[in-house]
């Protein structure tokens, strides 16, 4: 099974701050690698599909990127709205595998 | 608007089964692939079982031999049957569409959840 880890594992961060989640696979996995956000009680929400492609009606302040093992999600400049659990997910090899999730938090 | 709506969950002890539905709308079932997700209580999402659009399933190994993931085209419904199950079982399960072989679920519905505890 392909093992998805995520860094870190939470963050404290400002309105208007950039940033960067990384995303690590256990083996190449192209660019079959997802992002999703998650907010309490809600399920989740996809952001960016193969790496780098944004969902139609995302802010473009998120963007996706990598291939191989090594992927990237960036916020460009964080918004009240982003506060939320970031994960992976890779979709190239069943069984498909979420990394264990970014918790961004407000400093 | 499409739209994915769960349904089935409960309390049930352990070893007990229990059949999750995932009525579509907006979607046919049989044209994407469909999976369920679950995410245990204050933990991170655990990817459990996937239909094909062809029909092959395919289940995480924490649920293979207890759990089945079928369809039905006349009622464009997803299921997931649990049997066996066990505290560990505990989340809320959600199904998710994919519209194809990148794999990637971009229509979720809430969830319904399942409690396994005497």
């Amino acid at each position: 099974d392909i093992q998805m880890s995520q860094s870190p594992s939470s963050l404290s961060a400002s309105v208007g701050d950039r940033v960067t989640i990384t995303c690590r696979a256990s083996q190449s996995i192209s660019t079959y690698l997802n992002w999703y956000q998650q907010k309490p009680g809600k399920p989740p929400k996809l952001l960016i599909y193969a790496a780098s492609s944004l969902l139609s009606g995302v802010p473009s302040r998120f963007s996706g990127s990598g291939s191989g093992t090594d992927f990237t999600l960036t916020i460009s400049s964080l918004q009240p709205e982003d506060f939320a659990t970031y994960y992976c997910q890779q979709s190239y090899s069943t069984p498909w595998t979420f990394g264990q999730g970014t918790k961004v938090e407000i400093k | 608007e499409v739209q994915l709506v769960e349904s089935g969950g409960g309390l049930v002890q352990p070893g007990g089964s229990l059949r999750l539905s995932c009525a579509a709308s907006g979607l046919t079932v049989r044209s994407n692939y469909m999976s369920w997700v679950r995410q245990a209580p204050g933990k991170g999402l655990e990817w459990v079982s996937v239909i094909y659009s062809g029909g092959s399933t395919y289940h995480a190994d924490s649920v293979k031999g207890r759990f089945t993931i079928s369809g039905d085209n006349s009622k464009n419904t997803l299921y997931l049957q649990m049997n066996s199950l066990r505290a560990e079982d505990t989340a809320v399960y959600y199904c998710a569409r994919s519209p194809g072989a990148i794999g990637y679920m971009d229509v979720w519905g809430k969830g319904t959840t399942v409690t396994v505890s005497s």
